[in-house]
């Protein structure tokens, strides 16, 4: 069936750098999609979302662009610290579920 | 935000048994979501619990391998069923409140089978 995938398994930034991590989709039917942050031994923690006629919102030292012709989600994570070490899975919501992509580490460089 | 306990929080069983796992929140949803995750993998949709009916079942899922029960608007149960060392994984119980998409979930419960 039609998923969220990402482009890359693995990121590495320097600390204090930006952090961009992109997405794939296939299911324009989606309403919202969606960025969760994981950290080992713990379950998904939601981060930001968008409405699929939108195509950015900021939150708090993250964006999420949208772009639809592409179909492609990113989400950027400015001066990015060790805490946001962690698995980042996009997702997408569609009939009442969400339904998660592969996941990307990232990794901070000291 | 909603606190959601899962229990056990880990496990290691021996092929051929039941584990039941329990998810409790502590407040009512009328929602609540079980998934699978896989070593090194992403979170897959195992079904969707409403309290007063059946859950339904994600595509390669079926009720007799993952039977669920959600007696109250604040519990729902999980049984993997007659295990194998492929259902080696973490089960996330998750809700929805608030916004439309901020689910909440539980720490997982990871299960070694044997």
């Amino acid at each position: 069936g039609e998923n969220v995938g990402l482009h890359l398994p693995t990121l590495s930034v320097q600390e204090g750098d930006n952090s961009i991590i992109n997405c794939a989709y296939s299911n324009s039917a989606s309403d919202y999609f969606i960025w969760y942050k994981q950290e080992s031994g713990k379950g998904p923690q939601f981060i930001i979302d968008i409405r699929s006629n939108m195509d950015k919102r900021q939150g708090q030292r993250v964006t999420v662009l949208l772009n639809k012709t592409v179909k492609h989600l990113s989400l950027q994570i400015a001066a990015t610290q060790p805490g946001d070490s962690a698995v980042y899975f996009c997702a997408d919501k569609r009939d009442d579920k969400i339904i998660f992509g592969k996941g990307t580490r990232l990794h901070i460089l000291p | 935000s909603a606190v959601i306990s899962q229990k056990p929080s880990r496990d290691i069983c021996q092929r051929g048994t039941s584990l039941t796992i329990q998810c409790q929140v502590d407040s009512q949803v009328t929602m609540m979501f079980w998934y699978r995750q896989q070593p090194g993998q992403s979170l897959t949709l195992i079904a969707t619990a409403n309290q007063g009916s059946e859950a339904t079942y994600e595509s390669g899922f079926v009720i007799d391998k993952f039977p669920i029960s959600r007696p109250n608007l604040t519990f729902s149960t999980l049984t993997v069923s007659n295990m194998s060392p492929e259902d080696s994984s973490i089960y996330l119980c998750s809700v929805e409140r608030g916004a439309v998409t901020e689910a909440f979930f539980g720490q997982g419960t990871r299960l070694t089978v044997v």
